[in-house]
């Protein structure tokens, strides 16, 4: 693995609430990344990350904001969360632009009530 | 970005080869093609990536054809532990600051 932490990795929060989750890698991939998953719908791409300050949204970014101060790091914020975000959320890393190989955290189960 | 189209599901008797395809009809000439497993609870884990013609590695081979618009995964004699979803991912060369957007991945069983 890319040494890739989250956390938390369970949540259980309610409406209104903010969530902030932590994607932490110790390989020093450049790119980064942040998926949610559902039944149904696969992995699908939330913000993604091409260097430090560098962000970009990804398919379901509504509702979520990122930050990215420093290599290791990649936040993922839910402002106020809602129960449509209940989900499970996969941090992602690649450690350069010629591979395509992604490293994959254990994911974060978030629950919404 | 090139747009993935696989099987949703597949079943396989154990000892048999699988082969799963995906569609990728408007691949660009920098991308290539990367495959994942996935198991329940956990984080998908590469497989294997290739750009044209065969690719192999201990756990699989990778056959893309000369338009490079379809490639497919090849697992020889899956077990049980096969059981698993499969995603393929097209990835833009070159460029890292591209989304990395996964189809919705091949659901397979593996029967004794």
């Amino acid at each position: 693995d890319a040494g890739i932490t989250q956390s938390p990795r369970h949540k259980v929060t309610e409406t209104g609430t903010p969530v902030t989750l932590r994607c932490h890698q110790t390989e020093n991939h450049r790119y980064m990344y942040w998926y949610r998953q559902d039944p149904g719908h696969g992995l699908r791409l939330i913000h993604y990350s091409y260097g430090v300050k560098d962000t970009d949204k990804g398919e379901v970014s509504d509702g979520y904001s990122v930050s990215r101060s420093k290599t290791e790091d990649f936040l993922l914020t839910l402002e106020s969360a809602t129960s449509s975000q209940t989900s499970v959320y996969f941090c992602a890393t690649r450690l350069a632009e010629n591979t395509g190989e992604l490293f994959f955290g254990e994911g974060s189960r978030l629950t919404v009530l | 970005l090139a747009k993935t189209t696989q099987p949703i599901s597949m079943d396989s008797y154990e000892g048999q080869e699988v082969n799963i395809t995906c569609s990728h009809n408007n691949i660009a000439t920098n991308d290539y093609i990367t495959w994942y497993q996935q198991f329940p609870s956990q984080g998908p884990r590469f497989i294997i990536q290739g750009y044209k013609t065969k690719v192999t590695n201990e756990v699989a081979s990778l056959f893309i054809p000369a338009d490079r618009k379809s490639s497919t995964l090849s697992l020889p004699r899956v077990s049980l532990s096969d059981t698993a979803v499969y995603y393929c991912l097209v990835v833009r060369g070159n460029s890292g600051n591209t989304p990395l957007v996964f189809g919705k991945g091949t659901r397979l069983s593996v029967i004794a």
